[in-house]
C-alpha cells in the first residue's frame, strides 16, 4: 500500500526550463510534507517542505504548491540546472506518530540536459 | 564532518550470515531513525529511538532485525541469517526535539549485498 503516489518516475528537462514533479496522499493525518533530494551515493537531504494551511512555499527556485482538497502537492524548480540533477522523493509525516516517522514517495530521477 | 555517519559504507556477505551496521547520529540529536532504500524506491521506515528507548518499530522489521541504541548515542542495526531479500540500503537519520523535530539528517547509508 502506496501511502504517497509519485510521478513521473523519471524526467529529463533542458537547462533553463521548469521540472514539475506531482504527488498525491490519502491520509488526512498527514501534516508536513517534505521534497527531500538525493545524489548517488548520498542519503537524502532536506530542500523544502510545506505545511497543509498554506498552498504554496518558495524557496530560491524550489516552489511547492498544495492543494489539500485534492490531495496533491507538486515540485518546481524553475531555471533547471545540471547541478540539479538528482533524485526526488516526496513525503509526507503522520501527525498521529509521535516518531516523527518520514513516508517517502517513490522518487523522480531529474537529468537536466545541458 | 559533524553530519551523521555510518559504517561500513559497503558491505558483502553470503546468505545465512549476520551482519551489523553502525550509525553515529549528530551529537546533539537525541532521536534516531533507521530505514531501508531499496533499488529505485523510496527509503521505507524500520524503527526510531528517542534516547536509548526504542520507541517504534515497522512491520518491516523481522524478527531477524535487531537495532539497539545502548547510551543513546550511536545505534546499531544487526541483521542475522541474511537473505537475498535483505539487499538494500540502510539509511540511518537524527533528529532533535528541540526546534524543528521534522528535520531528519540522514547518513550516505550502508549498501548491503547477500549473495
Amino acid at each position: 500500500q502506496q501511502q504517497v503516489k509519485q510521478s513521473p518516475q523519471s524526467l529529463i528537462v533542458q537547462k533553463g526550463g521548469i521540472s514539475i514533479i506531482n504527488c498525491a496522499y490519502e491520509n488526512t493525518a498527514f501534516d508536513y510534507f517534505p521534497w527531500y533530494q538525493q545524489f548517488p551515493g548520498k542519503g537524502p537531504a532536506l530542500l523544502i517542505a510545506i505545511r497543509p494551511d498554506v498552498s504554496e512555499k518558495k524557496e530560491g527556485r524550489f516552489t511547492i504548491s498544495f492543494n489539500k482538497s485534492a490531495k496533491q502537492f507538486s515540485l518546481h524548480i524553475m531555471d533547471s540546472q545540471p547541478g540539479d540533477s538528482a533524485t526526488y522523493f516526496c513525503a509526507a509525516m503522520p501527525q498521529y506518530s509521535s516518531a516523527s516517522k518520514i513516508i517517502f514517495g517513490s522518487g523522480t530521477r531529474l537529468s537536466i540536459r545541458p | 564532518d559533524t553530519g551523521v555517519s555510518q559504517d561500513p559504507r559497503h558491505k558483502i556477505t553470503k546468505r545465512g550470515q549476520n551482519v551489523t551496521f553502525r550509525c553515529d547520529p549528530i551529537s546533539e540529536h537525541n532521536r534516531l531513525y533507521w530505514y531501508r532504500q531499496t533499488l529505485g524506491q523510496g527509503p521505507e521506515f524500520l524503527t526510531y529511538f528517542q534516547n536509548e528507548a526504542q520507541l517504534e518499530k515497522s512491520r518491516l522489521l523481522s524478527d531477524r532485525f535487531s537495532a539497539e541504541r545502548p547510551k543513546g548515542s550511536f545505534s546499531t542495526l544487526e541483521i542475522q541469517r541474511t537473505e537475498q531479500g535483505d539487499s538494500a540500503m540502510y539509511l540511518c537519520a537524527s533528529s532533535s526535539d528541540r526546534g524543528d523535530k521534522n528535520i531528519q539528517y540522514f547518513g550516505a547509508g550502508t549498501r548491503l549485498s547477500v549473495l
